[in-house]
């Protein structure tokens, strides 16, 4: 069936470094993407997304990438802050109906 | 802008029992989702309401799950009767529309746990 999967469960990375967290999907009539961040007794934050009709997209400290050849997209933080600890899932959709599929998500841990 | 609320935050009951979540989605929101996460997974889609229409119940256990959204706004997922392996995170999301314009937002969830 579709899967989405993240390649780490968990990314340990020094406050001031960037991380980079990646994610592969099987479908490849996915044609939107999301990142979420999501902390400890909260719901899914969402971060950035992207079309499938782009190959990279940023926001603020950060980047998504998306290789649809390899059917692969990654999240790039740039100088990475505690705060950003937390779970980061990657979430995949196919046609107009919305639904989403996650990946299990990375566990980043940002060291002092 | 107010957030999707759900209620209760906890909820933990015995093997066999019932229980119901409650999920008030951001108001004009017309698509509400219910999502079980299992712990050190992500959410997985149980339902999706258009309005007060079902679009996709396909992986709702239809035998103990059920799920309703009266008037197109609030909705209620109850389990009868549980088990154990119904302990986890169930999230409610919801979205203006459900095609192009996504714009989820989730809920902080009621964490269930089935003793």
């Amino acid at each position: 069936g579709e899967s989405v999967g993240l390649h780490l469960p968990t990314l340990s990375v020094q406050e001031g470094d960037n991380s980079i967290i990646n994610c592969a999907y099987s479908n490849s009539a996915s044609d939107y993407f999301i990142w979420y961040k999501q902390e400890s007794g909260k719901g899914p934050q969402f971060i950035i997304d992207i079309r499938s009709n782009m190959d990279k997209r940023q926001g603020q400290r950060v980047t998504v990438l998306l290789n649809k050849t390899v059917k692969h997209l990654s999240l790039q933080i740039a100088a990475t802050q505690p705060g950003d600890s937390a779970v980061y899932f990657c979430a995949a959709a196919s046609g107009g109906y919305n639904k989403l599929i996650f990946g299990a998500g990375t566990r980043l841990a940002v060291h002092p | 802008e107010a957030g999707v609320a759900q209620s209760p935050r906890y909820k933990i009951i015995e093997k066999r029992q019932s229980v119901a979540f409650w999920c008030n989605p951001i108001s004009g929101h017309a698509t509400l989702y219910w999502y079980q996460q299992i712990l050190g997974q992500g959410p997985k889609l149980l339902i999706q309401f258009q309005n007060n229409g079902v679009v996709d119940d396909s992986q709702l256990p239809k035998d103990r799950f059920s799920a309703e959204r009266l008037k197109g706004v609030d909705s209620t997922l109850k389990i009868q009767p549980a088990k154990l392996e119904d302990s986890a995170v169930y999230l409610c999301a919801s979205s203006l529309s459900a095609g192009g314009n996504y714009g989820y937002t989730f809920g902080s969830g009621t964490r269930l746990t089935v003793v």
